[in-house]
């Protein structure tokens, strides 16, 4: 089925750490996209990375992606107070022209 | 990128009610999109709003409970009709950009509580 699903579902880290979350889907994809939504506002884009693609940066977001696994990870390095939010993947499946979400990963960064 | 306003930003409104959320975006675009948040949980598509023609809803969503309009390529309106308490939710607006990216960007948002 056309979805994505999110792991961890909720994760909290000390400030300076590493977070890692994860998305995996089941059919092909043209793209993913990651998001950041603080508090229940609205959606601030973050990266973007193609089906042909296998990593990105943008400062201390990594993105990768592995297609024969169909899976995505989202790091973020050296985590501040500020990164605590709640991040999603969404998906823009091959043939199709809307995005659809993941269930999304909680972060919470403790100083 | 595309910026994107919406009114209003929140509305605690009574049951039974309509309320209409209007969508501005600085740029001419195709396709917009309407989802809807509930309470912890994420986005949900509600339908693509097309210039020029009627609107696509998604499973589970109906054009009589929540009425599109989109009467230029810049701006479009969404209804929620006969409102009851499980349409507390954030209603968002999101658009394409054109070209290789096809980025999606996406409205404040419009905080929606049903007494």
């Amino acid at each position: 089925s056309q979805q994505g699903e999110e792991d961890p579902q909720a994760l909290s880290i000390q400030e300076g750490e590493n977070a890692t979350m994860n998305c995996s889907y089941k059919t092909s994809i043209n793209n993913l996209q990651w998001y950041r939504q603080n508090s229940g506002r609205g959606l601030v884009h973050l990266i973007l990375i193609r089906s042909n693609e296998r990593e990105k940066h943008s400062g201390r977001l990594r993105v990768t992606l592995d297609t024969s696994k169909k899976s995505s990870s989202l790091l973020i390095t050296a985590s501040r107070a500020a990164d605590t939010a709640s991040y999603f993947c969404a998906l823009l499946f091959q043939g199709a022209q809307k995005l659809v979400f993941g269930q999304g990963t909680r972060l919470t960064i403790n100083p | 990128s595309a910026v994107i306003s919406q009114k209003p930003s929140r509305d605690i409104c009574q049951r039974g009610t309509s309320l209409t959320i209007q969508c501005q975006v600085d740029s001419q675009v195709t396709m917009m999109f309407w989802y809807r948040q509930q309470p912890g949980q994420s986005l949900t598509l509600i339908a693509t709003a097309n210039q020029g023609s009627e609107a696509t809803y998604e499973s589970g969503f109906v054009i009589d409970k929540f009425p599109i309009s989109r009467p230029n390529l810049t701006f479009s309106t969404l209804t929620v009709s006969n409102m009851s308490p499980e349409d507390s939710s954030i209603y968002l607006c999101s658009v394409f950009t054109r070209g290789l990216n096809n980025e999606q960007f996406f409205g404040p948002g419009t905080r929606l509580t049903v007494l």
